[in-house]
């Protein structure tokens, strides 16, 4: 399974945007990256996911480079609420489709 | 009541005792996920299920055995578990095996 890179942590100030990076140069041409955050005390919740072009939803924004070897998510606003545990993951649906779970970025947001 | 429910949220048990997990989806999903989260460890996948039919066993020991009577109901039951066995176990459904995963909240499970 193709492996993915994050800072372990990352911190922001409320109300503005955070870019959380993510590396993934073994990328594969039929691997999504997809993107979930843990917030304390729930489980992991979808946030974006895409392919190849940039993708945008009320959550986030995902901006993927040019060669797919790295991507971007975006929180325009950082809220207090934003604060969780940003996993981004590469998923091949062409196959099983399984997620597989890094440590990813803690992103604590400071008010 | 909406998306993944899991009961109970918080299970003590010894290691002698016998218990069960149950994860409950409302979102008409086919598939359904057990997951392990044990502190400072990321997720694991442990089994998969996909129309009632098991598709995926991680290498999960005998201890640990999971039941899906119907697409919307999944079970984990535990027997003879270890102190290591302590950790957040989280379900997990989806539309298909390779949709969007809407996780339940978890079950904080403590070995005694």
């Amino acid at each position: 399974d193709a492996k993915t890179t994050q800072p372990n942590s990352m911190e922001s100030n409320e109300e503005e945007p955070v870019h959380l990076p993510c590396n993934h140069s073994t990328i594969s041409g039929t691997d999504y990256i997809h993107w979930y955050r843990q917030l304390p005390s729930q489980g992991p919740e979808y946030v974006i996911h895409g392919l190849t072009s940039n993708v945008n939803n009320r959550m986030a924004s995902l901006a993927i480079a040019e060669d797919r070897k790295s991507s971007t998510l975006i929180l325009h606003r950082a809220t207090l609420r934003d604060a969780a545990v940003y996993y981004c993951i590469l998923r091949d649906t062409g196959n099983t489709g399984k997620l597989i779970f890094g440590q990813g970025t803690t992103l604590q947001v400071k008010p | 009541e909406t998306g993944v429910t899991q009961t109970p949220r918080h299970l003590v048990m010894g290691m002698t005792n016998k218990k069960s997990l149950k994860c409950e989806q409302h979102l008409g999903h086919n598939a359904m996920y057990w997951y392990k989260q044990s502190a400072k460890k990321p997720l694991e996948l442990m089994f998969v299920y996909n129309f009632k039919e098991q598709t995926e066993n991680n290498s999960v020991p005998s201890r640990f055995s999971p039941e899906c009577p119907n697409s919307s109901h999944l079970f984990l039951h535990l027997h003879t578990l270890q102190p290591e066995d302590s950790a957040l176990y989280l379900c997990a459904s989806s539309q298909e095996q390779v949709g969007t995963q809407y996780f339940g909240p978890g079950t904080r499970l403590t070995v005694l």
